[in-house]
């Protein structure tokens, strides 16, 4: 049975760099077509695509993150990574990885870890 | 990238059925049948209930059904059950491959 699961850092100042990382067990990250996809959900409110990296490495990003966001695959270790840049308060959200299955859906999530911007 | 339409909420009684509706446009529900539907309960991560319009996952209950007209997906409930309430959130493969949700609804079981 797939699993992911966040982790990450919980609270970072205004302007600062946000990295967290997803960590796969019980499949690989180089395996099949998959898009290994970062979402995410403010409190209180809906769930944001924010972007993926794929199985060969290729990327992209929801455009209004574009120029903030990147996101990477480590096969040796069985994870991807999420990195937002310059975050501010309306970057304060539950981030969750999941498992795209080609074009169809998200089939597996983690279950979230919580991002806090706050001076 | 504009958010899908879904209404912010529906309710129904225990037996009856609910639809809720997830309206884009021909660069996403319309042009792809790839519109998957997800349910979350409160504190809980997203769960997939239907994908590909109107393929069930094993084991969602076929009280669950999906379909699509035009620019318009819909997610249909029937024999409504306490656990049901929670909230429904549509989604859509687009043509610059990227992905786009729905506001999201909430269902309420009176």
């Amino acid at each position: 049975q797939l699993q992911l699961q966040e982790s990450g850092p919980g609270l970072v100042k205004p302007s600062e760099t946000v990295s967290l990382t997803c960590t796969v067990s019980g499949g690989s990250v180089s395996s099949g077509t998959h898009y290994w996809t970062w979402i995410r959900q403010p409190p209180g409110k809906g769930l944001e695509w924010i972007g993926y990296v794929y199985d060969t490495g290729s990327t992209n990003y929801n455009p209004s993150l574009k120029s903030r966001v990147t996101i990477s695959l480590d096969t040796s270790k069985n994870q991807f990574s999420l990195k937002l840049r310059s975050v501010t308060a309306a970057d304060t959200a539950l981030y969750y990885c999941a498992r795209g299955l080609a074009a169809t859906s998200f089939d597996y999530w983690g279950q979230g870890t919580l991002v806090t911007v706050s001076s | 990238q504009s958010a899908l339409t879904q209404p912010a909420s529906v309710s129904g009684s225990p037996g009856q059925s609910i639809t809720i509706s997830c309206t884009g446009t021909s660069s996403d529900v319309g042009g792809y049948n790839y519109v998957s539907w997800y349910q979350q309960h409160p504190g809980k991560a997203p769960k997939l209930m239907i994908y590909e319009v109107s393929n069930r996952p094993s084991g969602v209950s076929n009280r669950f059904s999906g379909s699509k007209s035009g620019n318009t997906a819909s997610l249909t409930i029937s024999g409504l059950q306490a656990e049901d309430e929670a909230d429904y959130y549509c989604s859509s493969f687009t043509g610059t491959i990227t992905w786009v949700f729905g506001g999201g609804t909430k269902l309420t079981v009176l």
